[in-house]
């Protein structure tokens, strides 16, 4: 059984909070570390492809940082708003021969108005 | 237009009855993927399927079978559904050699009386 996990499980936080959740997996056999968004009452969207130790992506007030030689990774919001309301998924990828990924329970974030 | 489709978004059904859920794709992935979610455990993979003679088991298969009828198509089916298999269904696909970014349909969700 391969263990992704990711905390915390829920976060409440106020519109203007910055925000920031984990992801934990192996670091053995890494290939890369997607991260997706998934709203509710909608599909499960990809935010980010992760390949390389230190890595960092950003997209808008989103951002995430990779370490795969501890096996983490990091997914910032600054400034949250109430539209980043949703659930935050990681997924960890053995590579393309192997073929699959293998999603964390998600953490699901409530940005207050 | 949707590139990933699912067919019914919504089935009630009884217990004992035997109930397809259909997936097509419009954007021309070799790989696809059915998940089912249920609340706090996040995605789990029921079957995945690399091309139309390739089907593989993922973690939860026993009680349901697959059926890759052509590259865009990908059916599930419960032979004999039973009420713990009420959960929200999710059909995925990828392209081989993208760091396997999946795109997820829109979701059926079934409940099992």
């Amino acid at each position: 059984i391969l263990n992704v996990e990711q905390s915390p499980q829920s976060l409440h936080v106020q519109e203007g909070d910055s925000t920031n959740f984990t992801c934990s997996f192996p670091s053995s056999n890494f290939y890369a570390l997607h991260w997706y968004r998934w709203e509710t009452a909608k599909s499960p969207e990809a935010l980010f492809v992760m390949t390389l130790n230190g890595d960092e992506k950003k997209k808008g007030r989103i951002s995430a940082t990779l370490n795969t030689k501890e096996g983490y990774s990091y997914l910032y919001i600054k400034g949250s708003q109430p539209e980043d309301s949703a659930t935050y998924l990681c997924a960890f990828d053995r590579g393309s021969t192997l073929g699959r990924l293998y999603f964390g329970r998600g953490t699901q974030l409530t940005v207050w108005p | 237009d949707a590139d990933v489709t699912q067919t019914p978004r919504n089935r009630i059904t009884k217990t004992g009855k035997r109930i397809m859920l259909e997936c097509s794709q419009t954007k021309g992935h070799d790989r696809m993927y059915w998940y089912r979610q249920d609340p706090g455990l996040g995605l789990r993979l029921i079957y995945y399927s690399f091309d139309v003679k390739d089907i593989n088991k993922g973690e939860i298969s026993d009680g349901y079978s697959v059926s890759r009828q052509a590259q865009a198509k990908f059916s599930l089916s419960l032979e004999s559904a039973i009420p713990n298999q009420t959960a929200l269904y999710f059909c995925a696909t990828s392209d081989q050699g993208t760091q396997e970014t999946q795109y997820f349909g829109p979701g059926t969700r079934l409940l099992v009386l």
